[in-house]
This record gives structure tokens, sequence and C-alpha cells, in this order.
């Protein structure tokens, strides 16, 4: 079993429509939760981080948590256009050897206007 | 704030050579820079971590004489692929990051191309 799972999609939507994304791992030690958007070709950029579990909002953008099921999710509302990326989950321990990123594979997200 | 940059952003050499790419952070000391590897249509895999002055901690079944890290400074980390092959081909993304477990900062990435 890998350590975080994500579906690699592709996922097409229409403008407007409420996006959702997850990610479910296995390692408990994980505490640290990120979410990077990917354009093609580009280095990825951290949308939102969260730590433990909990839901965060940023705009349009919410992240949640459930450590109790090992599943994360981004929800973005409103989606335009410009959201057509690929979104990365990543995750972390705290201290000592669990300072490293593991990523899931990235879901492909298209919205079509 | 919290820019990393990277150049080349796109190389092309032959094989045999020795390519070296460098990852700065512009607006920010980086306690510790990260050098991952991209497949298309894959995920990052980390090749290295790197702190400064000290040396870099590979990953498994990174060649550690194949892929030289410096990092000679807070803003400053190199990573030189030599003799490079075309199996070597790929996209190289680093990252860096201050001090807060949060925060992480990805470069534009380098595309790599052994001919």
């Amino acid at each position: 079993q890998k350590e975080v799972e994500q579906d690699p999609g592709p996922l097409s939507v229409p403008e407007g429509a409420i996006v959702s994304l997850n990610c479910t791992y296995s390692n408990s030690a994980f505490q640290y939760f990120m979410w990077y958007r990917q354009y093609s070709r580009k280095g990825p950029e951290l949308l939102m981080y969260t730590y433990s579990s909990g839901n965060k909002e940023d705009g349009r953008f919410t992240a949640q948590v459930d450590k109790s099921s090992k599943y994360i999710s981004l929800f973005i509302r409103d989606s335009q256009p410009s959201d057509s990326a690929t979104y990365l989950c990543a995750m972390k321990g705290s201290g000592g050897s669990n300072y490293k990123l593991t990523f899931g594979k990235g879901t492909l997200l298209t919205v079509n206007p | 704030g919290a820019v990393v940059s990277q150049h080349p952003s796109r190389v092309i050499c032959k094989s045999g050579t020795s390519v070296k790419i460098e990852c700065r952070s512009l607006d920010f000391q980086a306690t510790t820079m990260f050098w991952y590897r991209q497949f298309p249509k894959k995920s990052l895999m980390l090749m290295a971590t790197s702190n400064e002055g000290s040396k870099a901690t590979y990953e498994q079944g990174v060649e550690k004489d194949k892929f030289l890290i410096n990092h000679a400074s807070l803003t400053l980390s190199t990573l030189t692929v030599t003799s490079a092959h075309p199996e070597d081909s790929s996209f190289y993304i680093c990252s860096a990051q201050q001090g807060n477990p949060y925060e992480q900062y990805f470069g534009p990435g380098t595309r790599l191309t052994v001919t």
C-alpha cells in the first residue's frame, strides 16, 4: 500500500462547479497536510496547509483533514478556468526524520468555460 | 515573498557531459533545500535534502556520485548531474524551506534533455 493515494483523474467540470479533490494516507505519523497546485511545466505552488485535523478556508478553497479516517480533501467553490491545473496533496510528520514531504500523484483538473 | 528561482529553465546536453542547475531563494534564507525529480504524469520524487554547510542526505536509490549537491549558502543550492545519460532526462524541481514546517516553496523547475 502506498503511503499517499490520490486519484489521478482526469477530472473535468464546467465553470462554476464545486470541485472535490481527495487523498488518503496510511502513515499515522503525518501531522502536516498541504495542497499544491501545479500548472503544466511549472513548479508546484503552495495553496493551503493544515496542521492535524480540522477545516481551513481561504477564499474559494477549503481544506479538510480527518485524521481518524486518514482522509484529506480540498474543495474549490465557483471553479474558474484558471483553476485548471494538477493538484497535489502532500503531508509530513513532525520532527526528526519526518521532515520530508510525501506527495500524492496529483489530480489533473480541467474547468471548462 | 517566498520566491524560489531555478536556472536554467531548460537545458539540452549531450550524453556524457555534466550539467549544473542552480536553485536560489530570492527573498528569504532557506535553512533546508530539497531536490525533486518529476516524470511525466507522475508525482514528485524526492532525491535529496541539503542543509547549508553540510553534506546532502540522499534518498535510497539516488546515486550521490551522479547527482552532486552543494548548498554553499542560505540562498543557493546547486545540483550537478554528472556524466548525464538519456535516462537522466527529466524535470528537476528544487524547493526551499525557511523554518516553518508548513511552508516549502518550489522553484519553477528545470527541464533536462540528454541526447
